[in-house]
């Protein structure tokens, strides 16, 4: 039963270039959710998707950030023209049904670093 | 808007001893959720326990116990008969009953196992 998949672990990108962070949730759940977490801060909320639609993006950066969830394959948070401030752990979680006594379940996040 | 707050950044407790933190937090609302999360070095997230606001009672987990003062809007964690695997950054966490699906954490306090 595997939870929620990140990919890459570790990612580095050049100033200017893009990140390209995958999700691919807990299998049957159609919910995600990504976060940010700065170094020694807690976690941020970015961004929430059901599949194809973004449901509360009120988290993310007006610019050079964006999130999808298609129908089929994972989800992806993209970065464009990296800064260095992009720098930090990006988590996603997974839940099953837009309840809120059920549980979220988070990957083990990216790190991005931005050279 | 919501805030979580954890006022110690780090704490230290001896092998098999108790210690408790400490967190606040702040809403209008009646009706929420709230968690305490472990981050170990892996980085994953992983949730020790979770409290409902219309509960009176204490949530527990084995080693793990929660003291919710709702009126002082306060959500301690206690863990008991400390082992070293507990060492790990704890975040405290709300998320509205309302529809508002996004998890707000705290800061984070960093715990340490003294052998």
């Amino acid at each position: 039963n595997a939870g929620v998949m990140q990919n890459p672990r570790h990612l580095v990108r050049r100033r200017g270039q893009e990140a390209r962070l995958r999700c691919s949730p807990v299998k049957g759940h159609s919910h995600v959710y990504w976060y940010r977490q700065l170094p020694e801060e807690g976690l941020k909320f970015m961004v929430y998707l059901q599949k194809e639609n973004i449901i509360d993006e009120s988290g993310m950066p007006k610019e050079r950030f964006s999130a999808e969830f298609p129908k089929e394959g994972p989800s992806i948070l993209r970065i464009q023209q990296v800064v260095r401030g992009d720098s930090a752990a990006y988590f996603c979680a997974s839940s099953r049904q837009r309840q809120m006594n059920t549980e979220a379940f988070f990957g083990q996040g990216t790190r991005l670093t931005v050279v | 808007a919501q805030t979580v707050t954890q006022s110690q950044p780090e704490m230290s407790v001896q092998e098999a001893e108790t210690v408790t933190l400490s967190c606040t937090y702040d809403t209008s609302e009646s009706d929420y959720y709230l968690f305490w999360y472990k981050q170990p070095p892996s980085r994953q997230m992983i949730l020790v326990i979770r409290q409902e606001a219309y509960k009176q009672q204490n949530a527990t987990e084995n080693r793990f116990s929660v003291n919710f003062q709702k009126a002082a809007k306060s959500f301690s964690l206690k863990i008991s008969d400390s082992q070293l695997g507990d060492a790990a950054m704890y975040f405290c966490a709300y998320r509205s009953a309302k529809g508002d699906d996004k998890i707000i954490f705290g800061k984070g306090t960093r715990l340490h196992i003294l052998p």
